[in-house]
């Protein structure tokens, strides 16, 4: 068990909706990160928040979007859903502020849109 | 980003020791290397991370050769439960904090 907590673990949904991913990161973590992993694309870094701030930005769409809150939890906002949207969505945390420190991946959650 | 090249996947007997290569002809000196591993189902761990000595942890020995354009992932006695996706992933000090993946190598071990 890495301490990073994800919810829902399934999420189904149809083209067009919109749906919402939450990541608790481990105790007194200040960085999260979004990871999407697809069939064809492999694991891609979408997004870093640090205590609340966004810090870096990947491969993330327009019709994503995430934010970090006061109590460090994060969620990951994905709407206009698409069949392509299906996937594994990791969120990962670490310290925050040290440079090659590890990150500590949750059990993810999987979006299957239909 | 510089870029790895590992073998899509290798087997190895279970109670064996097993090597991971990895090659990064490109890396820079301030890349550290990383690896990481991806049990079925679950999301990836952390294994282990060098810049240019040999590392030892509790799960796993990175080589590193004296170029720095190749590893070796060393798993000392492997057992069914190090079945699993393993992906070298270069880190620059300079750059931000985001974990790049490739393709990695997917790692079957024969009981």
């Amino acid at each position: 068990d890495s301490g990073v907590t994800q919810t829902p673990k399934h999420l189904i949904t149809a083209t067009g909706q919109r749906v919402t991913l939450r990541c608790s990161p481990r105790s007194g973590d200040l960085s999260v990160y979004w990871y999407q992993q697809s069939l064809d694309q492999g694991l891609q870094f979408l997004i870093q928040y640090y205590n609340g701030e966004e810090r870096a930005k990947g491969n993330i769409l327009e019709r994503f979007s995430a934010q970090q809150f006061p109590d460090l939890h994060s969620e990951l906002n994905l709407s206009s859903l698409e069949l392509g949207d299906s996937a594994l969505y990791f969120c990962a945390s670490s310290r925050g502020g040290v440079h090659q420190e590890t990150q500590y991946f949750g059990p993810g959650t999987r979006l299957l849109v239909l | 980003d510089a870029k790895t090249t590992q073998p899509n996947s290798m087997e190895s007997n279970e109670e064996e020791p097993v090597h991971l290569p990895c090659n990064h002809s490109t890396i820079s000196g301030t890349d550290y290397i990383h690896w990481y591993r991806q049990l079925p189902s679950q999301g990836p761990e952390y294994v282990i991370h060098g810049l240019t000595s040999n590392v030892n942890n509790r799960m796993a020995s990175l080589a590193i050769a004296e170029d720095r354009k190749s590893s070796t992932l060393i798993l000392h006695r492997a057992t069914l439960r190090d079945a699993a996706v393993y992906y070298c992933i270069l880190r620059d000090v300079r750059g931000n904090e985001k974990l790049t993946f490739g393709t990695g190598t997917r790692l079957t071990i024969i009981p």
